[in-house]
């Protein structure tokens, strides 16, 4: 059965780094993209970015480019999502979730439990 | 950088009601490209369509999909009480590169 499991809850101060992870099992983790989401408290879903953990190739959200680095370490099966400069603006639920690719089409099939980041002074 | 309007912000339905779901891209989407989610309360988003109209794995009958260019539906025909969510649609688009979600739609229980 596929699980993504994502690293616990955080509390940091602005100005602080940061990295959290979303950990894949029960398939082939370099097949499929891991793709991470922000959704802010009340709000909806936003798209940040995506690696292809096989070659660790990125692409990022212009919204989200130089603010965040997305990155994978095959041989743990984890997914990983660093702040350097934590903003009170940063606080949010974070999804990871797996693209999935079927012919032409995409889906996000399957989701983390969200990590919930707060930042303040 | 196309934009997903959804509409309604919210709509109030009563269970076995029937409920459709607008999803208006600022420019011509690929049917190919366009999803839809539901978020349950304190849940994270499960995949629902893909492709416009194709049903995810264990998605019930009662949900379909349609549309094509800049309009998509989402319909659920007759509302269960465990219906009643929050629904993304969402595009991959290839300029500039990346899957946009639109603001969501609240369905409530009227």
């Amino acid at each position: 059965e596929v699980h993504l499991v994502q690293s616990g809850a955080e509390v940091k101060k602005p100005g602080e780094s940061l990295r959290i992870s979303c950990k894949g099992s029960g398939y082939r983790f370099t097949n499929y993209y891991i793709t991470w989401v922000r959704q802010m408290p009340g709000k909806g879903l936003e798209w940040m970015g995506r690696i292809d953990p096989s070659d660790s190739y990125t692409s990022y959200s212009p919204s989200f480019q130089g603010l965040v680095t997305i990155s994978a370490d095959k041989s743990t099966s984890t997914a990983f999502l660093q702040w350097n400069n934590l903003k009170a603006s940063d606080s949010a639920m974070y999804y990871c979730a797996r693209l999935l690719v079927l012919g032409h089409s995409y889906g996000l099939d399957y989701w983390g439990q969200g990590t919930l980041v707060t930042v303040s002074s | 950088e196309t934009v997903l309007t959804q509409s309604p912000d919210t709509l109030s339905l009563s269970p076995g009601e029937r409920a459709n779901l607008s999803c208006r891209a600022s420019q011509s989407v690929s049917s190919s490209h366009l999803t839809w989610y539901q978020q349950r309360p304190g849940q994270a988003p499960k995949l629902l369509m893909y492709g416009a109209s194709s049903r995810a794995t264990g998605i019930p009958e009662r949900f379909s999909g349609s549309g094509s260019g800049t309009d998509f539906t989402l319909t659920i025909s007759r509302l269960e009480p465990e219906d009643f969510a929050v629904y993304y649609c969402q595009q991959y688009g290839t300029s500039p590169p990346g899957y946009t979600f639109g603001q969501g739609t609240k369905l409530e229980i009227k």
